[in-house]
């Protein structure tokens, strides 16, 4: 059984459109995170959720909205989408927000045309 | 200057040497983690510590807190072991993960 999945894995769309990402875990995680990976491998946090609280929330454009529904689902949703948005977004979770391990998805790659 | 550096950058390798990849880190943490990132993408949590040495199979991870740096080892490598391995640290007192620019290694048969 996957652990945390990510839906779509890849996503190609075209500038201007809006698109959501899925996220998913089935490990009774309370906390769920988004990360975005650029072109160069880096990795940088953007949201954490706890319980379905927001908890982080870095310097990222108001076009990004998460959305968490329950503590098991954390999506993204992406507004007016532009070039410099293609990058592949993980999502991850760990039992708690502190010093836990965390477990990530497979990764979605997102092609902005 | 990132808060994280990893060194060397890139690294290859001949099947069955000794590999350590350096972290260097500039704030008080409260943990620092290593991760795998296969070909394909994929992340893999290897190794979260705060202080000493664990040890998994044929990777080993050290950290000394007072010099602020953790080293991630490697025994008889293989070429399954190629991939890019990243550290991050979780200042103390915060929340997030700060990540380095991540160490790409090459295991040649």
């Amino acid at each position: 059984d996957t652990a945390v999945s990510q839906t779509p894995k890849y996503l190609v769309t075209q500038m201007g459109n809006d698109k959501s990402i899925k996220c998913e875990q089935n490990l009774g995680h309370d906390t769920m995170y988004w990360y975005k990976q650029d072109s160069k491998k880096f990795l940088k946090i953007m949201f954490s959720y706890n319980n379905k609280e927001l908890i982080i929330n870095e310097t990222v454009p108001n076009r990004f909205s998460p959305k968490s529904p329950d503590k098991a689902h954390l999506n993204l949703h992406i507004n007016s989408l532009e070039l410099g948005d293609s990058a592949v977004y993980f999502c991850a979770s760990s039992q708690d927000s502190g010093t836990d391990t965390q477990y990530f998805g497979p990764g979605t790659r997102l092609t902005v045309l | 200057k990132n808060e994280v550096e990893q060194s060397p950058q890139n690294l290859t390798a001949q099947e069955g040497e000794f590999i350590t990849i350096n972290c260097s880190y500039s704030v008080g943490i409260s943990a620092l983690h290593w991760l795998q990132q296969h070909p394909g993408g994929g992340i893999v949590s290897l190794f979260m510590l705060s202080s000493g040495k664990k040890k998994h199979g044929r990777l080993i991870a050290t950290i000394n807190i007072q010099e602020k740096h953790s080293s991630l080892h490697i025994t008889a490598s293989h070429p399954r072991d190629s991939a890019v391995y990243i550290c991050a640290v979780r200042s103390r007192g915060a929340q997030k993960l700060v990540f380095g620019q991540g160490t790409r290694l090459t295991i040649n048969p």
